[in-house]
């Protein structure tokens, strides 16, 4: 059964340290989404993507957050310097196009910064 | 701006009790509406789902119905197991962008 990946599963960096995560969405899905989900809250949208192109990073805190996917499949996530209230689920997701009525998620990236 | 209300968890029931977890939502327009279940250590997986007034969303035995009078969105099942247990999240769709609520931590005892 196609699923959306995500790497890695879990990481623990410094702050002020950099942090990168990976996703692979299913295959032929051309929106991603990148989501930060805190501990005890719903997902928040941090980017969405169509193809390789940023539709909305509305909520992406620009000064030490960036996210690419150069070649419009898979995706990566960047936070340069780490502070402590990075910490946090990351959560990638997919789904055939924009406005479709189904996303799937990949397990997420649980991040905790020391 | 468009946001979804849950109720405040956590919920604790029995084995065999009925649930409902409340789910009221704002937006403008016509939203489609969701519900997302997250079990311990795994990513959201979609329970189940409604794109206009009226219609039943339904899953393994959970239902929830868009009520655009009321906007609101309810998730219940009539029976729940013990592995019933996990986070739900309500969920909105307007345009391209997918809204949640804060979740609602159901915990099913034996």
């Amino acid at each position: 059964e196609a699923e959306v990946a995500q790497s890695p599963r879990y990481k623990i960096t410094e702050k002020s340290q950099a942090v990168a995560f990976w996703c692979d969405p299913i295959s032929g899905h051309a929106t991603l989404y990148w989501y930060r989900q805190i501990l005890g809250q719903g997902p928040e949208l941090l980017v969405q993507f169509q193809d390789e192109s940023v539709v909305d990073d509305s909520q992406l805190p620009k000064d030490r957050f960036s996210a690419e996917r150069l070649k419009g499949v898979d995706s990566t996530l960047k936070i340069q310097p780490a502070e402590l209230g990075d910490s946090a689920m990351y959560l990638c997701a997919s789904s055939l196009r924009q406005g479709n009525t189904e996303a799937f998620f990949g397990q997420g990236t649980r991040l905790t910064v020391v | 701006g468009n946001s979804v209300t849950q109720m405040e968890g956590p919920v604790t029931l029995s084995e065999e009790a009925f649930l409902t977890i409340n789910c009221t939502y704002t937006a403008t327009g016509y939203p489609s509406l969701f519900w997302y279940v997250q079990y311990p250590g795994e990513g959201l997986q979609l329970l189940l789902k409604a794109t206009k007034a009226d219609d039943k969303g339904s899953n393994k035995g959970f239902e929830a119905t868009y009520r655009k009078e009321t906007t609101s969105f309810h998730l219940e099942k009539g029976s729940v197991q013990v592995s019933d247990s996990a986070v739900y999240f309500c969920a909105l769709l307007r345009g391209e962008k997918l809204v949640f609520g804060q979740g609602t931590r159901l915990t099913i005892n034996p």
